[in-house]
């Protein structure tokens, strides 16, 4: 089944550190850029971070950059979040999403069913 | 990286077509065509509508489209239906590696 499943996500105190983690199957991991998507309690969604399937071209939202940083393991078909100096600000649905090209084009077309982080 | 700009909400009847934009900048839209669009209905995840400005996904109805014109982008919805009421979001290719999301547009079918 083609799906993407989070995990990693939970209460944690300000300035605490979390590690998301999002497993990819039913497709060619490393053939796709992936990202990071987040959703705060009612608000719109906002693009974290995202990688190109080599893990060559990196980018960071403003808002995280310094305090987030991607990652991925293609041999474990897996996309990584490291999260540190957490904000209240930083509480959202965290979802996984793959892209439709091999670097960042914002064309998501799987997107997993996020888990949640509560600062 | 300032989010794009999209009207907070637009409406229509059944059977009328209704328009989105989003306003970003000659970076952001203006300056590449890696624009897409986004429906999201309550509690579920979002799912992609348009892709790089003009191109539907498989499985995306035809009454679905999407055009750009200068720093703008736009998203028309034809013979709207019930269940086309939802959240619709942009987002946009902005130098260099990262994107951005637009406000996001909740359109309502009267």
């Amino acid at each position: 089944e083609v799906q993407l499943v989070e995990s990693g996500g939970g209460l944690v105190q300000p300035g605490r550190s979390l590690r998301l983690s999002c497993t990819a199957s039913g497709f060619i991991f490393d053939d796709f850029a992936m990202h990071w998507v987040r959703q705060g309690p009612g608000k719109g969604l906002e693009w974290v971070s995202g990688l190109s399937w080599n893990s060559v071209n990196i980018g960071h939202a403003d808002s995280v950059r310094g305090r987030f940083t991607i990652s991925r393991d293609n041999a474990k078909n897996s996309l990584y979040l490291q999260m540190n100096s957490l904000r209240p600000d930083d509480t959202a649905l965290y979802f996984c999403a793959k892209d439709s090209g091999d670097h960042s084009t914002g064309a998501f077309d799987l997107w997993g069913r996020g888990t949640l982080v509560t600062v | 990286q300032s989010a794009l700009t999209q009207p907070r909400s637009v409406s229509g009847s059944p059977g009328q077509s209704v328009t989105i934009s989003c306003t970003g900048t000659s970076s952001a839209v203006g300056g590449y065509n890696y624009v897409s669009w986004y429906q999201q209905h309550p509690g579920k995840a979002p799912k992609l509508m348009i892709y790089e400005v003009t191109k539907r996904p498989s499985g995306v109805p035809d009454r679905f489209s999407g055009s750009k014109s200068g720093n703008t982008a736009s998203l028309t919805v034809s013979g709207l239906l019930p269940d086309d009421e939802a959240d619709y979001y942009c987002i946009s290719f902005v130098p260099i590696n990262n994107l951005v999301f637009g406000g996001g547009t909740k359109l309502t079918v009267l």
